[in-house]
This record gives C-alpha cells, sequence and structure tokens, in this order.
C-alpha cells in the first residue's frame, strides 16, 4: 500500500512566521506534489517536483517555495505566513512512468490557520 | 480561468437511486481524466479514470463517460449507498507531463 505522510495534521502560526510543511512518501515515487484545497476552487497545484533537487511551479507558486533533498520527502516553506495563506495542504506522490501515469496517492492533509 | 468547472457544489441522493456528477472542461489538450473521492479529514482518493480514446469506463458501481465533443464528463454511481456521501473532485491531464487539473468538487451526501 501505498503511502503518503504529512508531518502534521493540523498547524496554527501567526503572521510572519516561517512554516515548514513535511512530506514523506515510501513507494519510491519520482513525482511529488504540493496543493492546497480551498472551498469552490477544489485543489490548486503550488509546486512539483519530478526528481531530487527539480522542482517546477505550479498555478499559485507565490508566497511559497519548496526543498526536495531526498527523493523521499518533499518540503513546502511558507517563508513569512500572512493569513491569506490559512488553508488545507495537501501533499501527494506518483510514478513517472506511463502505466497510470497520472494516479497520484495522497496524504491527509495538513490544516494551517494563520493568525 | 478555471479549465476544470464542476458547476453543482451539490448533490443531494435517495439510497439505492443513481448519482450523475458532471465536469467540463475547456482544455482540448487533455487527454486523460481522473475522478477522486475525498473524505472529511483524508486525502483524496484515486476513484476511476478514463482515457480519450474511450467514452466509458466502468468499475462495479461507479461508471464514468467521457463526451469529448462537449468536452463533458459525468460520474454515475448505481447504486448509491451511504458511505459514497463525500467530495468528488473531477481531474485531467495532457501528455504534456503528469499534472493534475482539478475541479471544484461536488458534495454529495446520499440519504438513507
Amino acid at each position: 500500500d501505498v503511502k503518503v505522510t504529512q508531518s502534521s495534521r493540523y498547524l496554527v502560526k501567526r503572521t510572519g512566521e516561517k512554516v515548514f510543511l513535511e512530506c514523506v512518501q515510501d513507494m519510491d515515487h519520482e513525482n511529488m506534489f504540493w496543493y492546497r484545497q480551498d472551498p469552490g476552487l477544489g485543489l490548486r497545484l503550488i509546486y512539483f517536483s519530478y526528481d531530487v533537487k527539480m522542482k517546477e511551479k505550479g498555478d499559485i507558486p507565490e508566497g511559497y517555495s519548496v526543498s526536495r533533498e531526498k527523493k523521499e520527502r518533499f518540503s513546502l516553506i511558507l517563508e513569512s505566513a500572512s493569513t491569506n495563506q490559512t488553508s488545507m495542504y495537501l501533499c501527494a506522490s506518483s510514478f513517472r512512468g506511463l502505466a497510470k501515469k497520472d494516479e497520484q496517492f495522497f496524504g491527509p492533509g495538513t490544516r494551517l490557520t494563520v493568525l | 480561468d478555471q479549465q476544470v468547472k464542476q458547476n453543482s457544489p451539490s448533490l443531494s441522493v435517495q439510497e439505492g437511486r443513481i448519482s450523475i456528477l458532471n465536469c467540463d472542461y475547456t482544455n482540448s489538450m487533455f487527454d486523460y481524466f481522473l475522478w477522486y473521492k475525498k473524505y472529511p479529514a483524508e486525502g483524496p482518493t484515486f476513484l476511476i479514470s478514463i482515457s480519450s480514446i474511450k467514452d466509458k469506463n466502468e468499475d462495479g458501481r461507479f461508471t464514468v463517460f467521457l463526451n469529448k465533443s462537449a468536452k463533458h464528463l459525468s460520474l454515475h454511481i448505481v447504486p448509491s449507498q451511504p458511505g459514497d456521501s463525500a467530495v468528488y473532485f473531477c481531474a485531467a491531464s495532457s501528455n504534456a507531463g503528469n499534472m493534475l487539473t482539478f475541479g471544484g468538487g461536488t458534495r454529495l451526501m446520499v440519504k438513507p
């Protein structure tokens, strides 16, 4: 069974704080993703990584950065948290091959509140 | 501009009846479509997919229909069960990469 874990289920931070969200997958997937989920907007891609030390901007990268130093781990960083970054953050991973190439496996999510 | 749209934010259905969830897309480069199901406090889980070379894919109680000319797909659940109550997301991708574009989601409530 594929397992994607996220470091925290709930997090409360203050405006201006630096925030780290960690994600680990155990299936040797090449691709890893960070999304945020907001009501009515679905899942929006923040950043994507297809290999160690590689990253690609998604649809809403502003205010975020990422780090992928090891294949199994993908970190999302909020350099200076703001109230409009209050959201549910979801990490996902997938194979890069052709078979079921687009099926992504998600972690349970981190509910971040910025006060 | 949302490339994948789910115009119904919620749907309520009686247990045993059919649930039909709809999804529209605008990008003609999309060639693979997926449905995900999400329970509260859990991440989305893959439900069913369809390639653009097909117009129907069935898996047990779940069937996805694709109408390429209308750029429309739908998910049918028959018969609906209370455990199907969740938020359903439609997603699409193109050959260009492994990224998915998601719709806004439809909350399905199946009443006993």
